[in-house]
């Protein structure tokens, strides 16, 4: 069962625009997210974290969001670029481990036109 | 800068084919991980280890088995490659160490094996 679920496989905003990529989880021993980016034949990379103790964190252009009552996350890109053209996945790890796994959404594929 | 190398970016193999693929990071990681990765399905883990010898069963261990001989090498293997066993494989590490508590995972570029 999906403990960690990207409902949206894809989307599209224009150059300039927000782009809000959502994520949901059922799991309430998660207590750290990551989102990462993957481009087409590469490996995913790390892209930006919050844990479960704050409710938002900034990275320039990137800010993630969390809502733990509602077990939400959100990453906004502000502005979007063409650049930021990838697959989105978001991750979460259980409490307490050490052990480094995540646990992966299906990804979303966001385009970015100019 | 964390490294993880995958020997191979691309891989055809021939269907009942024992198959090796190999994955070398250069941080000293404690934890290695194989993922595959299918479209509209995500980052499936396959096999995890968090020391030397040492290998857990992730999501989708079935087809597959792993070794860790050394700490900075990770080796999946696929017993007997089957067509469904074509796939994006991804290697990742990431420090168990308290001070990197929150260390994200880092992957290597993937190797893409066709099964025919």
């Amino acid at each position: 069962d999906q403990q960690v679920k990207q409902n949206s496989p894809s989307l599209s905003v224009q150059e300039g625009r927000i782009s809000i990529l959502n994520c949901d989880y059922t799991n309430s021993m998660f207590d750290y997210f990551l989102w990462y980016k993957k481009y087409p034949a590469e490996g995913p990379t790390f892209l930006i974290s919050i844990s479960s103790i704050k409710d938002k964190n900034e990275d320039g252009r990137f800010t993630v969001f969390l809502n733990k009552s509602a077990k939400h996350l959100s990453l906004h890109i502000v502005p979007s670029q063409p650049g930021d053209s990838a697959v989105y996945f978001c991750a979460a790890r259980p409490e307490g481990s050490t052990l480094g796994r995540l646990y992966f959404g299906r990804g979303t594929q966001l385009t970015v036109w100019p | 800068d964390v490294k993880v190398t995958q020997s191979s970016r691309y891989l055809v193999k021939r269907t009942g084919e024992k198959v090796f693929l190999e994955c070398v990071q250069d941080m000293d990681h404690e934890n290695m991980f194989w993922y595959r990765q299918d479209p509209g399905l995500g980052l499936r883990l396959i096999y995890f280890s968090y020391d030397v010898k040492m290998k857990e069963k992730g999501d989708i261990p079935e087809g597959y088995s792993v070794s860790r001989e050394k700490k900075e090498r990770f080796s999946l293997i696929l017993e007997s490659a089957s067509t469904n066993q074509t796939s994006m494989y991804l290697c990742a590490s990431s420090s168990a160490s308290g001070s990197s508590y929150n260390s994200p995972l880092h992957f290597g570029n993937g190797t893409r094996l066709t099964v025919t």
